[in-house]
């Protein structure tokens, strides 16, 4: 089961671009990497997802290393409103389903300021 | 796309009482659906794992005899927390996976908005 491990907080001023990084020495061959971003008293929502190399979307961008050991998501130009706990979860979460123990770690409370 | 509905979104109760929270998949049908616990400033703690039509996998720790889950369609699951106490209070967020190909090989988890459960 891979453990990740993610800075607790980290602050940013309006405009810039944020890198957040996550450990995770023991990925799984099969295991994928997916970022979620979390508000007060709401539920995860869904940034991005990648097993290698680079993945961009309208959002954010998620850079993973070939030995896939960590991870990073960059997000160009945070706003006020992107102040928000962000995960990076490794899991293996096929298309038929199962069980599958998922194990959220600590995030990273991302703190944007004007 | 991919959205799940969560219902309650709150719930303040008496010591006793037993609560009914659903998971609904809106628009796909859900493989999966987790059941997560999160307590102020914590991060999210599998409660239990849960396929349709199939008895839920319960993480260590947690009783399946006070947090009842039902699965019985592709697109709804409860989790009923029966002789609700104090200490259950909490947080209680549900997540389903899918199964297009959008994602490739993997379905990532997409999110209710939570259920704030009080008991008095």
């Amino acid at each position: 089961l891979a453990k990740t491990t993610q800075p607790i907080s980290m602050d940013s001023y309006e405009g810039q671009e944020v890198n957040i990084t996550c450990s995770h020495n023991n990925i799984a061959t099969n295991d994928y990497i997916t970022w979620y971003q979390q508000f007060p008293s709401q539920g995860p929502r869904f940034i991005i997802q990648g097993y290698k190399t680079k993945v961009t979307n309208e959002v954010a961008s998620l850079f993973i290393p070939a030995d896939r050991k960590s991870s990073t998501l960059s997000l160009p130009r945070v706003s006020l409103s992107d102040t928000a706990v962000y995960y990076c979860l490794v899991a293996n979460l096929p298309n038929s389903g199962g069980y599958q123990k998922v194990t959220f770690g600590t995030g990273t409370k991302l703190q944007v300021i004007p | 796309g991919a959205v799940v509905s969560q219902h309650p979104s709150r719930v303040i109760c008496k010591s006793g009482t037993s609560v009914k929270i659903e998971c609904r998949s809106l628009d796909f049908q859900a493989t999966t659906m987790f059941w997560y616990r999160q307590f102020p400033k914590q991060s999210l703690m599998l409660m239990a794992t849960s396929n349709e039509g199939s008895k839920a996998t319960y993480e260590q720790g947690v009783e399946k005899d006070k947090f009842l889950i039902n699965h019985a369609s592709l697109t709804l699951s409860t989790l009923t927390v029966t002789s609700a106490h104090p200490e259950d209070s909490s947080f209680y967020i549900c997540s389903a996976t899918g199964t297009g190909r959008r994602y490739g090989g993997n379905q990532p988890q997409h999110f209710g908005d939570g259920t704030r459960l009080s008991i008095l």
